[in-house]
This record gives C-alpha cells, structure tokens and sequence, in this order.
C-alpha cells in the first residue's frame, strides 16, 4: 500500500519553480524517497530519490525535512512539458521490496 | 546501457481469448521484474513482481498469471479475458530505481 500523501492537483506558471509536496509521516529509517512522472498515455519516468539528505540532478530537486516525515520536489523551471502526473513513493532500497504508486498529484505548466 | 522493451503497444482482444504480454531486459543482470495496470483515469496498481528466474509474486487475486522463463524476460498471461482486464499494462524492472517500459494499451471488447 501507497504511504504517501500528496495533493491531487497542482497548477504551476511557466518559467516558474514547481514545489511539490509530499507526506510520509511513517516512513521508516531504510526506506527511501522515489519521485516518479507519468506523462499522458506513457510509462512512469524516473525522476530522483534521496534518504536523508537533499539531492539535485538535471531533472529536479529534491528536499527532505530533516524529521523525514515530508518532502518537495522541486522543478527549477517548469516548461509546458513538464505537464504530468507526479508520483512520491517511499521504499526500502534492496531486493524483493516493491514499488507501490498511490494518485499522485497533476501538475499542469500553464502558459 | 540498460533497455526494457514491452510489446505490443496496443491490444483489442475479445472476451475470452488468451492473452500474452512480453516484456525483455537488456543490459542488467538478475533484476526485480514487475507488470503493473493502470485502469483509465486511476493509479498504477502493481499485478506481479519476482525477484528471479521462476519465482513470482501476485499482489491481488485476479484472472491473470505470470511467468518469468528467463533472467531478463517477464510475462503477463490470461486464459480467458475478461471486460474488467481492459487498462494499460506497464511492465517494470529494478536494481535500485524502478525503469518502465513504454506500456501496452489492452481493450478486451
């Protein structure tokens, strides 16, 4: 079962930063924190993960209160493309241990 | 570089035939497999996931099966479909971060 909360929907300005939250108020001390995207009709992109400390990459960022109880994904500068529906997953990092998707939130970039 | 190939991208079958879905991995060794399905306007619900040759795990009961003949090949199979197994069906593989093919559009008419 899904253990994140996130809001159903979002709408972000283009050339804006999209902050998008994310509750996990049980994740335990081994699991991680998986942001994914799925573009309409397409399968989910991977987008960025972290344990405890904030991470960056060319996609997002991603930020973790240091509780780790909750966590935003940041899109630095939103683009129409980045129109899609964004999952937060929380997960144990070995083998065996599943992806499990709850609804995510749908960002839409407007113009 | 790692691959994940799934096929076909669409699929109208009428109730009651079989169905096979085939997903290949190129590129990685010994990975954790899944088939997810995501019916129109909802989430990802995960079907199946094995972590080896042989060995699959089923998250709901359901009219479908799956397979895992080789290292790098995963399989979604029905005997008889149903009007309820209609959605996209996305296979997945993983070592840390999941990677997703791009999904087969199945309509059971």
């Amino acid at each position: 079962d899904a253990k994140t909360t996130q809001p159903p929907s979002m709408d972000c300005a283009e050339g804006r930063a999209a902050n998008l939250p994310c509750n996990h108020s049980t994740i335990s001390g081994n699991e991680y924190v998986y942001w994914y995207r799925q573009i309409h009709s397409q399968g989910p992109q991977y987008i960025i993960h972290g344990l405890k400390n904030n991470e960056t990459n060319e996609m997002a960022s991603l930020i973790i209160t240091e509780d780790r109880k909750s966590s935003t994904l940041i899109l630095p500068h939103a683009t129409l493309r980045d129109t899609a529906v964004y999952y937060c997953i929380v997960r144990a990092s070995n083998t065996g241990n599943q992806f499990y998707f709850g609804t995510g939130t749908s960002l839409t970039v407007i113009p | 570089s790692q691959t994940i190939h799934q096929w076909p991208a669409t699929l109208v079958q009428p109730v009651g035939s079989p169905l096979s879905l085939e997903c290949t991995v190129e590129g990685t060794s010994n990975p954790n497999l899944y088939w997810y399905r995501q019916a129109a306007g909802r989430g990802l619900q995960l079907l199946f996931y094995s972590v080896g040759i042989g060995q699959i795990s089923s998250e709901v009961p359901q009219n479908l099966s799956a397979s895992r003949p080789q290292d790098r090949q995963f399989i979604l199979s029905s005997k008889k479909l149903l009007l309820s197994d209609s959605g996209f069906y996305l296979c997945a593989w993983s070592v840390a971060e999941a990677f997703f093919g791009q999904g087969t559009r199945l309509t059971v008419v």
